[in-house]
């Protein structure tokens, strides 16, 4: 088994430049989270997928950030024109939804540290 | 409405003692309250997580201990040792409007040896 991986774990970039972070989840796992952390602070939420369909996004997600799950299995979370506020850490979570999975279990990934100098 | 309040900030507890963080919330809607466990450098690991039908719900020496009518959970950890030195997270999951967890600001727990 293999949890949920990011990748990559860390990525520092210039202000203004784009980046690219990819999620992979639990194999057998329909939803997937992204979520931001920074130092200090809980996960916030950002967005979530069941299978390919985004089905929530938080205003915190400004229109620089977008993510995908084409094919509902990895998922990648893009930030163009980067800015230093976006220094955090994003973290994916996984989670099976549907009959018998009242609760939705999040397992987390390792997370992908982004430092914008 | 969507916040949870966490305290302490921070916590220092002896090998063998009681380690008690409490956790508040306002929204009636949110029916699931997991804990995370985050250890530096890495990604929450759930711990324990309690439905608003049951008060108590104990897993080893972790016991999450929640009152519906005050809107309040708490994670005790009995017998606290210095591998649980780690920051710990409340979280709430709404059920009717979304499916995001909101989590709380953490507390960053110090078991001394």
């Amino acid at each position: 088994d293999t949890g949920v991986s990011q990748n990559p774990r860390h990525k520092i970039t210039k202000r203004g430049q784009n980046v690219t972070f990819r999620c992979d989840p639990i194999s057998e796992h329909n939803r997937l989270y992204w979520y931001r952390q920074t130092l200090g602070q809980g996960p916030e939420f950002l967005t979530y997928f069941q299978n390919e369909a985004q089905l929530e996004k938080s205003r915190l997600l400004s229109d620089r950030f977008s993510a995908e799950r084409p094919k509902g299995s990895f998922s990648t979370l893009e930030i163009q024109r980067t800015e230093q506020g976006d220094s955090a850490m994003y973290l994916c979570a996984s989670s099976s939804w549907g009959a018998g999975a009242a609760t939705d279990t999040q397992y987390f990934g390792p997370g992908t540290r982004l430092t914008v100098l | 409405q969507q916040q949870v309040k966490q305290s302490p900030q921070s916590l220092i507890v002896q090998k063998g003692g009681i380690s008690i963080i409490n956790c508040a919330y306002e929204n009636t809607a949110f029916d699931y309250f997991p804990w995370y466990q985050q250890f530096p450098g890495k990604g929450p690991a759930l711990l324990i997580a309690i439905r608003p039908d049951v008060s108590e719900k104990k897993e080893g020496r972790f016991t999450i201990s929640f009152n519906k009518s005050a809107k309040q959970f708490s994670l005790h950890i009995m017998d606290s040792q210095p591998g649980d030195s780690a920051t710990y997270f409340c979280a709430a999951r709404g059920n009717n409007y979304g499916q995001n967890f909101v989590f709380g600001p953490g507390t960053r727990l110090s078991v001394l040896p």
